[in-house]
Formats: C-alpha cells, structure tokens, sequence
C-alpha cells in the first residue's frame, strides 16, 4: 500500500531563516506531487505541483521553491523566510490517472517569529 | 481554472441526514467531482467522488446533477466526529488541483 510521509510536524524559525520540508511518497511510482499551504482560517493554496522528476509548476509569486529530486521526493524550500510565511504546509499525491484521488500527509505547521 | 462554490458554513443536527451543495458550473466534460472533508490541525481526507452518476459508499453518497453543473454530498446521518470543513474540487489529471475556502459543518448533539 501507498504511504505519504511529512516532516518535519512543527517547526518554528526565526524572520529571515531558510526552510526546508520534505514529503516521501511510497509504494507508488511516478506520482503526482503537491505542497500546499493553509494560512489562518480555511482554504488551500496550491504552492506547487510536479507530474514528474524534475518538473515543477509554480502557483504563486513569493520566496519559496519546490524540487522533485527524486521519484518519492518532493521538497519545499526558502532561502530567508517572511513572517507570512507562517502557516500550515500540506504534501499530497495522486496517481495522476484515473479519479486522480488526493492522499494527503499529515501537514507541516511553521511558525515564523 | 474550473471552479467551484459552496456555503460558507452549515450547521446539522446529530443523527439526521445532511446534504452539502456545491456548484461547479464551468465544469468540463473530463473533470471528476471529488470531495475532501479537514478535521482541525490534520491533512484532508478524500470522502467521495464522481463523474456523471450518484455514486455511494460507506462515508457519504453524492448526487450529481444531470447537467453536472452542480453536486451534493450527502451524509445520511450525521455524528458529532462528522464535524469538519467539506471541500468540493473538479479533478481534471491535469495536475493543477484547486480548493476553494469549502463548507464547515458543525454538528449539534
């Protein structure tokens, strides 16, 4: 069966520091790739999706970047973090075929003081 | 984008039946309606999802309407652990998944 793993759960950086989150994906080849952020309140931005090794599309203007190293990998990253950047970080994969169901991870929650 | 509007929130008694609207009017032929429920602080969690039949299965059924211009998940009865923000997003393959700001359901006892 097909896993998703996220980490780290909790992080809290300081204005200025760089980010790192990593999401692995198991037991699937080739998937679909997502990151998405939650902010207060509701609703999902989508921050960047990959349909394979190396190919990143990029949602929304700001001072954060995606790679896909590889297959079961998918990394989001900044260099100086904002104090915007505070919020909840979601991985999630489908098969990109088919219903293309989301499985999502268990979120990242980054405090940024 | 194809696009997506549902109620900003709705409120449900425990043990009856709860039908959630969404509107999805510029739906294309290939996009697949889905549904995610949020429980606070986790990831969502997939409940359902169709293309041009009412579908069903242990969580929820959906409804889709015959010009697929709308959906409505349905709870058939509603329990306190039912309470979450219910997302309905169409799902193309094509990658870009876009969720919109989805219904919250509280569930009274």
């Amino acid at each position: 069966s097909q896993t998703i793993h996220q980490w780290p759960a909790t992080l809290v950086q300081p204005v200025g520091s760089p980010l790192s989150l990593e999401c692995t994906v198991e037991g699937t080849s080739n998937p679909n790739l997502y990151w998405y952020r939650q902010a207060a309140g509701r609703g999902l931005q989508l921050l960047f999706y990959s349909v394979g090794i190396g190919q990143i599309s990029s949602e929304v203007p700001q001072n954060l970047s995606a790679s896909r190293p590889q297959d079961w990998q998918f990394i989001l990253s900044s260099k100086k973090l904002l104090l915007s950047d505070s919020g909840f970080y979601l991985c999630a994969w489908s098969k990109g075929s088919g219903a293309n169901v989301l499985t999502f991870g268990a979120g990242s929650r980054l405090t940024v003081l | 984008d194809a696009k997506t509007t549902q109620p900003n929130s709705m409120e449900s008694n425990e043990e009856e039946p709860v039908h959630l609207p969404c509107n999805h009017s510029t739906i294309s032929g290939t996009d697949y309606i889905h549904w995610y429920r949020q429980l606070p602080s986790q990831g969502p969690e997939y409940v359902i999802h169709g293309l041009t039949s009412n579908v069903n299965n242990r969580m929820a059924s959906l409804a889709i309407a015959e010009d697929r211009k709308s959906s409505t998940l349905i709870l058939h009865r509603a329990t306190l652990r039912d309470a979450a923000v219910y997302y309905c997003i169409l799902n193309n393959q094509g990658g870009k998944l876009i969720f919109g700001q989805g219904t919250e359901l509280s569930v009274k006892p």
